[in-house]
């Protein structure tokens, strides 16, 4: 299996930009998927592949990725977006998922 | 609109088992992969297992892997999660999760149920 790595905590200004990474050896094969779960909530997909953002989710909300480290940017962000957020890729066997430790996006 | 709804979480003794089950709907089941996911109190996210739509491919994390079983039954819209030999560290919400892109992105996730080992 492999790991992917996040940043514990990030604070972000309301209004302002944020960028969230992953780095992980399987992202240099495999894009990766971002996750925000809200405190009590289950996790919801905010963007997967190179950059696709499912029904319903703002477009404030990009992603990308360069070598090992995968990043998902809020353009913009508004008190709403204050949650966890994990990203997840397929390992280096293919078979297997793994998720990074979280990010706890705070935003001022 | 797609709905997972898991059942069969409580507190169950170290040692013994525990069988959860996930309601499918508002999608063809059938055509789909499933993951479980699960998350320990106030902990991150930690994957589970997979099964192919088939039920062709099943694939386990190591933590897991000879414990539990990851099984489907397609004509009752049905995704199962068997748990043997629980261990106080299995405490957590368990999630089920529709797949979709590829198999390895999640696109809709149950509200979870929680497994509490403890004697």
């Amino acid at each position: 299996s492999s790991e992917l790595t996040q940043d514990p905590a990030v604070s972000v200004a309301l209004g302002q930009t944020v960028r969230i990474t992953c780095q992980g050896d399987s992202l240099r094969t495999y894009y990766a998927s971002w996750y925000q779960q809200k405190p009590g909530q289950a996790p919801v997909l905010v963007i997967y592949g190179k950059n696709n953002r499912p029904s319903g989710i703002p477009d404030r909300f990009s992603g990308s990725s360069s070598g090992n480290t995968a990043s998902l940017t809020i353009t913009g962000a508004q008190a709403e977006d204050e949650a966890d957020y994990y990203c997840s890729s397929r390992d280096s066997s293919g078979n297997h998922l793994v998720f990074g430790g979280g990010t706890k996006l705070t935003v001022l | 609109q797609v709905q997972l709804v898991e059942s069969g979480g409580g507190v169950v003794q170290p040692g013994r088992s525990l069988r959860l089950s996930c309601a499918a709907s508002g999608f063809t089941f059938s055509n789909y992969g499933m993951h479980w996911v699960r998350q320990a109190p106030g902990k991150g996210l930690e994957w589970v297992a997979f099964i192919s739509y088939d039920e062709n491919n099943k694939y386990y994390a190591d933590s897991m892997k000879g414990r539990f079983t990851i099984s489907r039954d397609n004509s009752k819209n049905t995704l199962y999660l068997q748990m043997n030999s629980l261990r106080a560290e299995d405490t957590a919400v368990y999630y089920c999760v529709k797949a979709a892109y590829g198999d390895y992105v999640l696109d809709y996730w149950g509200q979870g149920t929680l497994v509490t080992v403890s004697s």
